[in-house]
């Protein structure tokens, strides 16, 4: 059972577009969510993250919004540009659980020139 | 670099052989979190790790898998008899303080042959 959902395997993007990444997620405890890069061969990037008592948090061109009554979170990258072309893994974590983050799947992003 | 130090990078081991990963986390942090992923999966949790004990453990984590963090410092993560299936990226990842984010090492990929 999917806790965190990632329902879209990949995504292709124009550069200077903006990229939409979206998640959903089922456990009401969760109450901490984070984005988190990831290049072949190597270890996962963390990008953002987002408390459950905000609904948005931005940095630089990365913002998070976060929907909690629909238990829905999106990644908005705005300028998009080919170096961000990566898998994107959204994670959610509680209070309640040691902070242990559950992941989803991943988007593979590609932004073309 | 995150300051999660993880050895070795790769390691290719005949099936039935025994491996072991070393993980060295951010110093003075007392949470180590132990991952898995395979590909077109994202992270999956393995172990965690609150100074030298072992909190929580997956059910991912066969009798095969054991994993220490002797004095609170570093951690191992053993596999023994290892099998095809075994074959992933293994991560370890650390808090860099009092926040509930989390930071990845490089990662250490197995391939058993």
């Amino acid at each position: 059972d999917q806790q965190v959902k990632q329902n879209s395997p990949s995504l292709s993007v124009q550069e200077g577009r903006i990229s939409i990444l979206n998640c959903d997620y089922t456990n009401s405890m969760f109450d901490y969510f984070l984005w988190y890069k990831k290049y072949p061969a190597e270890g996962p990037t963390f990008l953002i993250s987002i408390s459950s008592i905000k609904d948005k948090n931005e940095d630089g061109r990365f913002t998070v919004f976060l929907n909690k009554s629909a238990k829905h979170l999106s990644l908005h990258i705005v300028p998009s540009q080919p170096g961000d072309s990566a898998v994107y893994f959204c994670a959610a974590s509680g209070s309640r659980g040691s902070y242990i983050p559950t992941f989803g799947r991943g988007t593979s992003l590609i932004v073309h020139p | 670099d995150t300051g999660v130090s993880q050895n070795p990078r790769h390691k290719i081991t005949k099936r039935g052989q025994n491996v072991t990963f070393r993980c060295d986390p951010i110093s003075e942090h007392n949470r180590l979190y132990w991952y898995r992923q395979t590909l077109g999966q994202g992270p999956e949790f393995l172990t965690y790790f609150q100074n030298e004990a072992q909190l929580e453990k997956s059910r991912l984590l066969s009798d095969r898998f054991s994993a220490e963090r002797p004095k609170g410092s570093f951690s191992t993560l053993e596999i023994q008899r290892t099998e095809q299936g075994d074959s992933a990226m293994y991560l370890c990842a650390s808090p860099t303080g009092a926040g509930n984010t989390i930071y990845f090492g490089e990662g250490s990929w197995l391939t058993v042959v």
